[in-house]
């Protein structure tokens, strides 16, 4: 089955320790996004990618990093300088069709906590 | 300029009645609004969308109205049915540029149907 998978689905920061998100897709969708969810704020764009090699920073990309060496991968590390990094973090995929804008499809997520 | 406005915060039915969620934006460049039913510990699915070309759009129970001239678009689920208790985000989008493809949402409504 074709989808967006999203690993672990739960994960423990400790102070100053930098984690990394995995988000697979085998869709062959050549978009991806990564978006934070917080109780009350809806999701906000951190991090998307239009094409492998090339990504643009979203509205809170602060404390955050990317790559996307592969189509159907986007890790998102979340680095100690995120001050508060607990959320529930979502990566999506669409495809890339002009002119207009294609559906994105979302994974599981992944809950982030600090200990 | 980029805001999406959603409202009630939470909305409580009862089995069998019409639920409807507002959206409101500012920015005229959007051409794209989708709405997203969201799950507890579940990624937002899609759940039905519409480009500004018409004025509704109807899916089974699901229905988009929207509202050029005032820069707004609504949701309207009838027969609701407890299963529909969930979290639905409204969003919005546009093609082209540096922008492609990027969604701004919602802050989310909380739906509950009581059977």
């Amino acid at each position: 089955d074709g989808g967006i998978t999203q690993s672990p689905k739960y994960l423990f920061r400790k102070e100053g320790q930098n984690v990394t998100l995995s988000c697979e897709q085998n869709l062959n969708h050549d978009a991806m996004y990564w978006y934070r969810q917080d109780p009350g704020q809806g999701l906000r764009l951190i991090y998307y990618s239009q094409i492998v090699n090339d990504f643009q920073k979203g509205d809170i990309a602060e404390g955050y990093s990317v790559s996307r060496e592969k189509k159907e991968s986007f890790p998102l590390t979340v680095t100690s300088a995120q001050k508060n990094p607990t959320a529930f973090y979502l990566c999506a995929s669409s495809i890339r069709r002009e002119p207009g804008v294609q559906p994105q499809h979302f994974g599981d997520g992944t809950r982030l906590s600090i200990l | 300029q980029q805001q999406v406005k959603q409202s009630p915060q939470s909305l409580i039915v009862q089995k069998g009645g019409i639920s409807i969620i507002n959206c409101a934006y500012e920015n005229t460049a959007f051409d794209y609004f989708p709405w997203y039913q969201q799950f507890p510990g579940k990624g937002p699915a899609l759940l039905i969308a519409i480009r500004p070309d018409v004025s509704e759009k109807k899916e089974g129970r699901f229905t988009i109205s929207f509202n050029k001239s005032a820069k707004q678009f609504s949701l309207h689920i009838m027969d609701s049915q407890p299963g529909d208790s969930a979290t639905y985000f409204c969003a919005a989008g546009k093609a082209g540029g540096t922008s492609y493809g990027k969604l701004t949402f919602g802050q989310g409504t909380i739906l509950t149907v009581h059977p």
